[in-house]
């Protein structure tokens, strides 16, 4: 067990409509991170949040946004669902700001789109 | 896009041989870290060598890294069923972002 925590495991949902993915990070960890995984484009990093402020930013759509709250858990909202978004979509969590060590991942959202 | 391309892309083996991955990546890095992921399942962080170390061990892990060539190794040594599992290298680029490769699916065969 990592020590994050991901809800839902598991959503299916429509194409147009919009989800809230929700991370809760490691105790004591500031950072959290959010990941993209699907078969076509691999591990994809989308966006990086430190103590509520968003520190790094990847290949995250302008349909996705993201943010950490003060209690340090974080949302991805999806919205305006396409097909190509159906995915799993992990959070991770590390103590510090940079991507120098080690982060801990979560057992990921899978989310299907129809 | 990806900083680091692991190779092979699948390896099957027999139970007690022993495993060799490879990630080749584009670009300086701080340090690479190899993650194992079981099937849908998260990540798991496995071990992480800096830009100043040539090798590191971990239990049966043992890891090469050779910023000349820009290229890592991971060997796991007396591999297992239970090591079945992808394997992906990750590097953090000049954006400070861990980006991970493709991934080597192993297949550990009792």
């Amino acid at each position: 067990d990592s020590g994050v925590t991901q809800t839902p495991k598991h959503l299916i949902t429509a194409t147009g409509q919009r989800v809230t993915l929700r991370c809760s990070p490691r105790s004591g960890d500031l950072s959290v991170y959010w990941y993209q995984q699907s078969l076509d484009q691999g591990l994809q990093f989308l966006i990086q949040y430190y103590n509520g402020e968003e520190r790094a930013k990847g290949n995250i759509l302008e349909r996705f946004s993201a943010q950490q709250f003060p209690d340090l858990h974080s949302e991805l909202n999806l919205s305006s669902l396409e097909l190509g978004d159906s995915a799993l979509y992990f959070c991770a969590s590390s103590a510090g700001q940079g991507n120098t060590g080690e982060l801990f991942f979560g057992e990921g959202s899978r989310l299907t789109v129809l | 896009s990806q900083q680091g391309e692991e190779d092979p892309q699948a390896l099957s083996i027999q139970e007690g041989e022993n495993a060799t991955m490879n990630c080749s990546y584009k670009t300086s890095i701080n340090n690479l870290q190899w993650y194992r992921q079981n099937s849908g399942r998260g990540l798991v962080h496995l071990i992480l060598i800096r830009s100043n170390e040539r090798e590191k061990h971990s239990g049966r892990l043992r890891v090469t890294l050779d910023t000349s060539k820009k290229s890592s190794s991971l060997l796991i040594t007396a591999s297992r069923a239970a090591d079945t599992a992808s394997y992906f290298c990750a590097t953090v680029n000049a954006g400070n972002m861990l980006t991970f490769g493709g991934g080597t699916r192993l297949m550990v065969k009792p």
